[in-house]
């Protein structure tokens, strides 16, 4: 059974740090791109950043870009967000989720549960 | 890339059949095969429905179908579900290699 579980949402000030992470097991994580995509509470939902499989390649949405950086530890089938300079309007629940390639095709099959992210002072 | 554009809400008797659209630009939607539909509830993560365009992942209902023409995308639901209600978004790969969603649709089921 493919599992995804995120953690590492918390409350932090405006201009603060936070790092999720999300372990995935049930399916061969590194041959799989994965994504990190958050949704506004009562919002719709943005893709925010990528990684590839091998973690060579990664992709931001120009809202986070030079903010946040995606990262992956296949030993440890792994996925982090780390973001900085944090600001109130990316406050969410942050999803990870798993691609359907090895690269970016934005077809998600499985997500986890979410982990929410709070920005305020 | 803006949000992919979709109706706020879409209604239907049980048993009557909907179709929500999608509509973005020739850069997603229309550029490339990779269109998809999620369903999700209240609380609960996004499920995928739909992926490119119109085939259906394992143990999704036959029900569900979708279509794709020019920058428009569509889902249908045949034969409406009290359990279809939920909220539905499309999402594309785009050609700066990046992903986009809809503005999402809520379906009530009257």
């Amino acid at each position: 059974e493919v599992q995804l579980l995120e953690s590492g949402g918390a409350l932090v000030q405006p201009g603060g740090s936070l790092r999720l992470s999300c372990v995935a097991s049930g399916f061969p994580f590194s041959s799989y791109a994965m994504s990190w995509v958050r949704q506004t509470p009562g919002h719709g939902l943005e893709w925010v950043s990528a990684t590839s499989a091998s973690g060579q390649t990664t992709y931001y949405a120009d809202s986070v870009k030079g903010r946040f950086t995606i990262s992956r530890d296949n030993s440890k089938n792994t996925l982090y967000l780390q973001m900085n300079s944090l600001r109130a309007d990316d406050t969410a629940i942050y999803f990870c989720a798993k691609d359907f390639e090895g690269w970016l095709v934005v077809v998600f099959d499985y997500w986890g549960q979410g982990s929410l992210v709070t920005v305020s002072s | 890339h803006s949000a992919l554009t979709q109706p706020a809400s879409v209604s239907g008797s049980p048993g009557q059949s909907i179709t929500i659209s999608c509509t973005g630009t020739s850069s997603d939607v229309g550029g490339n095969h990779h269109v998809c539909w999620y369903q999700q509830h209240p609380g609960k993560a996004p499920k995928l429905m739909i992926y490119d365009v119109s085939n259906r992942p394992s143990g999704v209902s036959n029900r569900f179908s979708g279509s794709k023409s020019g920058n428009t995308a569509s889902l249908t639901i045949s034969g409406l579900q009290a359990e279809d209600e939920a909220d539905y978004y499309c999402s594309a790969y785009t050609s700066t290699t990046t992903g986009v969603f809809g503005t999402g649709t809520k379906v009530t089921v009257l």
